[in-house]
């Protein structure tokens, strides 16, 4: 079954902590990987996207990585900041069933606290 | 900026009510997408177009149907509003890439809360 699991489901740190969220996925086979941060009452917004050939990637103090070998990803975020309050997705692109399609985590709900 | 508009961000409707969602966008992509979103279950397709007056299925489109009569506006509609259509609703579009996919960047509207009563 093609799948995309996140973890943890909620997290809080502290303000100015770093933190890593988890997402693995079975989607084969995979064309490419998103991370969105979703703010409250917001629709998604686009943090990174990776392809089969890149193992990590940064926006920011937000650095993505992959493992497509054990088809793993992480979104490591430095120095937390309020603004980093937001769920974020992970989302795959592959091939299911013939056709091209995005399957969606169910996210992980980050807050910061000061 | 891409922008992505949808009519309402809060809607209350009682069941048995027709229901129109209205999307849209400002930088002629072709694809426009309908998904909701719901604790628990992240988001699910409802229907996508990648073209006027073109529409395909998604995952759970049972109960919704969809108009693209112009490039830049897709519309969602529930025929017959029931309460298990209370959700979260966001639009989405995209470009299609010169290899033909359709599975660029998603850029999402800010989304509408749907109450169904």
């Amino acid at each position: 079954k093609n799948q995309v699991e996140q973890s943890p489901q909620s997290l809080i740190i502290l303000e100015g902590k770093n933190c890593t969220l988890q997402c693995n996925y079975t989607v084969s086979p995979f064309s490419n990987l998103r991370w969105y941060k979703q703010d409250t009452g917001r629709g998604p917004v686009s943090l990174t996207i990776m392809t089969f050939s890149e193992n990590t990637k940064s926006n920011g103090r937000y650095t993505a990585t992959l493992d497509a070998d054990t088809k793993q990803s992480s979104l490591h975020i430095t120095a937390s900041q309020l603004s980093d309050s937001a769920s974020y997705i992970c989302v795959v692109s592959g091939v299911i069933q013939g056709a091209q399609k995005l399957v969606f985590g169910q996210g992980t709900r980050l807050t910061i606290n000061p | 900026d891409v922008k992505v508009t949808q009519s309402s961000r809060y809607l209350v409707k009682r069941t048995g009510e027709k229901v129109f969602l209205e999307c849209v966008q400002d930088m002629d992509h072709e694809n426009m997408f309908w998904y909701r979103q719901d604790p628990g279950l992240g988001l699910r397709l409802i229907y996508f177009s990648y073209d006027v007056k073109m529409k395909e299925k998604g995952d759970i489109p049972e109960g919704y149907s969809v108009s693209r009569e112009k490039k830049e506006r897709f519309s969602l509609i529930l025929e017959s509003a029931s309460t298990n259509q209370t959700s979260m609703y966001l639009c989405a579009s995209s470009l299609t890439s010169a290899s033909g996919s359709s599975y660029n960047e998603q850029f999402f509207g800010p989304g509408t809360r749907l109450t169904v009563l």
